[in-house]
């Protein structure tokens, strides 16, 4: 079955730098939701989109702003990379009643700031 | 606030059922009981989810208290590929789940 991709899976920046993730959704969901997870920490929600509209923000910083796309992919763009921005990226897609339904997660981008 | 209270971590003998138990004493009558797993250095996994009834599936079982003001998760038989933290959290009918404060499972062979 169909799993939600993501891209790239490892990302190597300097402070500064922008980086954009990619994440594709399981064909015929169209909810999107991207989580941060930090060395040792919990996944953190950062915003998610419903039918290409933003539905919930989460700890997302005023540096990272994301879309959802006609095709229901979605990428998240982040700029002036901090150090504490080396984390796990987590994208998640679903469909269904809300509260009741089912997140699919990628397998993650690493991201790096050095 | 979706707070939910877990062990922060157990130990299982592989081949032996896991107990694991959430309290979630505020939780609203319409808000559902998700249950999600991470193994290492992957992404979460769902592994079922309920609003009132006892419910099971391939992966595991629920068991919802009769006030839904707690939760255990059972795995029958535990194996070594079931290490993981496991993330109970209420679905207080939005999209995103709030995850925090899982209990870290250990299976010994």
């Amino acid at each position: 079955a169909a799993g939600v991709i993501q891209s790239p899976r490892h990302l190597i920046k300097e402070k500064r730098e922008t980086a954009t993730l990619k994440c594709y959704p399981i064909p015929r969901h169209d909810t999107v939701y991207w989580y941060q997870q930090g060395p040792g920490q919990d996944p953190q929600f950062l915003i998610s989109f419903y039918e290409k509209m933003q539905s919930d923000k989460g700890s997302i910083p005023d540096r990272f702003s994301a879309q959802q796309f006609s095709d229901y992919h979605s990428e998240l763009n982040m700029s002036s990379l901090e150090l504490g921005d080396s984390a796990l990226y987590f994208c998640a897609s679903s469909w269904g009643e809300p509260g009741a339904n089912v997140l699919t997660f990628g397998a993650g981008s690493r991201l790096t700031v050095l | 606030d979706a707070k939910t209270t877990q062990p922060n971590s157990m130990e299982s003998n592989e081949e032996e059922p896991v107990h694991l138990p959430c309290n979630h004493s505020t939780i609203s009558g319409t808000d559902y009981i998700h249950w999600y797993r991470q193994l290492p250095s992957q992404g979460p996994e769902y592994v079922i989810h309920g609003l009132t009834s006892n419910v099971n599936n391939r992966m595991a079982s629920l068991a919802i208290a009769e006030d839904r003001k707690s939760s255990t998760l059972i795995l029958h038989r535990a194996t070594l590929r079931d290490a993981a933290v496991y993330y109970c959290i209420r679905n207080n009918a939005g999209n995103m789940l709030t995850f925090g404060g899982g209990t870290r499972l250990m299976v010994k062979p």
